[in-house]
């Protein structure tokens, strides 16, 4: 199994308030991934990153920032948490473009709840 | 337009049957990735088979393979000898092209495979 972990793994926290999550990996991958999964829309990326400091935006990135300051971990943050954002967070990772190497390994998810 | 497509929602098969879970897919490029995700009730993402466009074979691991049919745009998943343990959602999804730094999935909406023994 890829070593992704992802901290906390529940979270319920209050509408305003900032929140972080951490994804963090011991394979040394290059790309990195922020998901949410909702019911009715699957799953769909929020932001991911492709190197140290090198970032992107995904299809639901709209009150959402991340930060990658080392290989390993890859934070995202909620900047002022609303009740839509109350969904099931999953990090994922790979290795390099071309052939099964891009295959992406998810982490275990976060559930947060936005009161 | 849908880029990945799961025609079924929910799926019911008896112990021991063959499954096969629909996927088809929409790109232009002629450069792609397939995979299949398994996601059980306790809720992990767990990769199960990739397919790339330019593979000869269809690709096979264990007890999945994939039914890969390029002019047909078709990506199915074929589990043999089902158990009651591959009761979970399957998700299939597309990496298209290759665009600079951009490795974005494409996501299906998922089928709900239950196992009946």
């Amino acid at each position: 199994d890829a070593g992704i972990t992802q901290s906390p793994r529940h979270k319920v926290t209050e509408t305003g308030t900032p929140v972080t999550l951490r994804c963090h990996q011991t394979e040394n991958h290059r790309y990195m991934y922020w998901y949410r999964q909702d019911p009715g829309h699957g799953l769909r990326l929020i932001h991911y990153s492709y190197g140290v400091k090198d970032t992107d935006k995904g299809e639901v990135s709209d009150g959402y920032s991340v930060s990658r300051s080392k290989t390993e971990d890859f934070l995202l943050t909620l900047e002022s948490a609303t009740s839509s954002q109350t969904s099931v967070y999953f990090c994922a990772i790979s290795e390099r473009p071309g052939g099964q190497t891009e295959t992406q390994y998810f982490g275990p998810g976060t559930r947060l709840l936005v009161l | 337009a849908q880029k990945i497509t799961q025609t079924q929602p929910g799926m019911f098969v008896q112990e021991k049957e063959a499954v096969t879970l629909d996927c088809t897919y929409d790109t232009s490029d002629p450069s792609y990735g397939l995979f299949w995700y398994k996601q059980p009730s306790s809720g992990e993402m767990i990769f199960l088979i990739y397919q790339g466009s330019y593979d000869q074979q269809n690709a096979t691991e264990g007890r999945y393979s994939l039914n890969f049919q390029k002019a047909r745009k078709s990506a199915n998943l074929v589990i043999s000898a089902s158990q009651l343990g591959d009761s979970a959602m399957y998700f299939c999804a597309m990496r298209e092209g290759y665009s600079g730094s951009n490795y974005q999935l494409i996501w299906g909406a998922g089928t709900k495979l239950i196992i009946k023994p």
